[in-house]
């Protein structure tokens, strides 16, 4: 059974980096089966799509956020990763890693982690 | 941007009653459209994805239709545990994937 795990710190500084790691285990993140990436809810802007990456495939973010977002992936730890740049309050929320199948029928989240709030202050 | 709107943002029902949730998008996406259903301090569970593919082990009181721009998650008969918020969220393409603003579905 595929399991996702967010981990980080809960409180970051304004202007500074947001950085999140999720933990996959029952999956490999080297499968180019599958895209991996987070979603974020917050009160004001429900649930709002960050990015998805296809491990050395392609990596797509949202494009409100993309000049301060970054998506990668470490095959030897089976984990990926969240940096976000320049935060400020508008970036508090909760965050979900996700997992959404690949290829032409792809793109639905089937798999979320329990989500990790981080609040930006 | 592809825009999604649902209506209502909030409907209440009373157990055994028939419930539909209507997302429309601002551009036609063909049926690349998924539900999730999301309780209080959980994470949003997958129930519907192409617009009426029920995902596996979801009761079969949960339905979807619709294609182009105007689409229905329908529960046919109202359980107690199904109050939650609904989201749809549309993935015509993977460079954009925008969630609804959800509707909470109450329980009288």
């Amino acid at each position: 059974q595929l399991q996702l795990q967010e981990s980080g710190p809960g409180l970051v500084e304004p202007s500074e980096t947001l950085s999140l790691t999720c933990t996959v285990s029952g999956g490999s993140i080297s499968s180019k089966s599958y895209y991996w990436g987070w979603v974020r809810q917050s009160p004001g802007r429900g649930l709002e799509w960050i990015g998805t990456m296809c491990y050395s495939e392609r990596t797509d973010y949202n494009p409100s956020l993309k000049t301060r977002v970054t998506i990668s992936g470490d095959t030897s730890k089976n984990q990926f990763s969240l940096k976000l740049t320049f935060v400020t309050a508008a970036d508090t929320a909760v965050y979900y890693c996700v997992r959404a199948d690949s290829g032409d029928s792809g793109g639905f989240f089937n798999y979320w982690g329990q989500g990790t709030l981080v609040t930006v202050s | 941007d592809i825009q999604m709107t649902q209506s209502p943002s909030t409907l209440s029902a009373s157990v055994g009653d028939r419930v539909t949730i209507t997302c429309r998008a601002s551009q036609s996406i063909s049926s690349w459209l998924a539900w999730y259903q999301q309780i209080p301090g959980q994470a949003p569970k997958l129930l519907i994805y192409q617009a009426s593919s029920l995902e596996s082990g979801v009761p079969p009181r949960f339905s979807g239709s619709g294609s182009g721009t105007e689409f229905t998650l329908t529960i046919s008969s109202l359980r107690p545990q199904d109050a939650a918020v609904y989201y749809c969220q549309q993935y015509s393409s993977y460079s954009l994937l925008t969630f609804g603003g959800g509707t909470k579905v109450e329980i009288k």
